[in-house]
């Protein structure tokens, strides 16, 4: 079975302070993805990752940065986070051998409140 | 561009009942289709996935969906709901550039007793 990791459950930050938010899979996939889940706004995807050092913005990639220093971590981070960005964060991954549409696994998430 | 829609935000049944939860898709090809479930404060599990073939298609925990090209449809059913499905309940729409996928705004799912 995939595994994806999200580094911590819940999370409380200062407004202002640099947040980072880790996810580690143990797969081998090549796509990550970070996401944010507000209520009545389903699922939308901040940026996500096809390979080692490369990443592409998603819908809301504003106020957020990435990393992908290695295949199994992607690091989602908050610059200097604001009230608005307290939310739940959910981090996935795609394969694509032996094809490419394959479903995404997901993390369990994290809880973020920024106070 | 692709999109999805599921047109209802919560549903109730009672326990026992069976259960339809809509998605209707738009997309250029072929759609690569799925349903997953998000259980309270967990992330989202695969439930069944569409790619090809029977448009019949069973997945995990009791469920089935049934594509439609026609009708743009991918809807998800179960004949018997268990008080354990309760949860919310995501359709999405496979892309083959760069693996993205387009997710629904979801549909919350209660259970009566």
């Amino acid at each position: 079975d995939v595994k994806v990791t999200q580094s911590s459950r819940y999370l409380v930050k200062r407004t202002g302070e640099k947040v980072f938010l880790e996810c580690v899979q143990d797969m081998d996939h090549e796509n990550m993805f970070w996401y944010r889940q507000d209520p009545g706004l389903g699922l939308r995807l901040i940026y996500f990752s096809y390979d080692v050092k490369m990443k592409e913005k998603g819908d809301i990639p504003e106020g957020y940065s990435v990393s992908r220093e290695k295949k199994e971590r992607f690091s989602l981070i908050l610059e200097s986070a604001s009230t608005n960005q307290t939310s739940m964060y959910l981090c996935a991954t795609k394969g694509t051998v032996p094809y490419s549409n394959q479903p995404q696994h997901f993390g369990d998430g994290t809880r973020l409140s920024i106070l | 561009a692709q999109s999805v829609t599921q047109p209802d935000i919560h549903i109730t049944v009672s326990e026992g009942a069976s259960l339809e939860l809509r998605c209707n898709y738009s997309y250029g090809a072929t759609p690569y289709l799925f349903w997953y479930v998000q259980s309270p404060g967990q992330g989202l599990q695969l439930l069944l996935k569409y790619f090809s073939g029977d448009t019949l298609v069973q997945g995990i925990k009791g469920f089935e969906a049934e594509f439609k090209r026609s009708q743009s449809s991918f809807n998800l059913r179960k004949p018997s709901v268990h008080w354990s499905d309760a949860a919310e309940y995501f359709c999405a729409v496979g892309a083959t550039n760069a693996g993205k996928s387009t997710f629904g705004d979801g549909t919350t799912l209660t259970v009566k007793p």
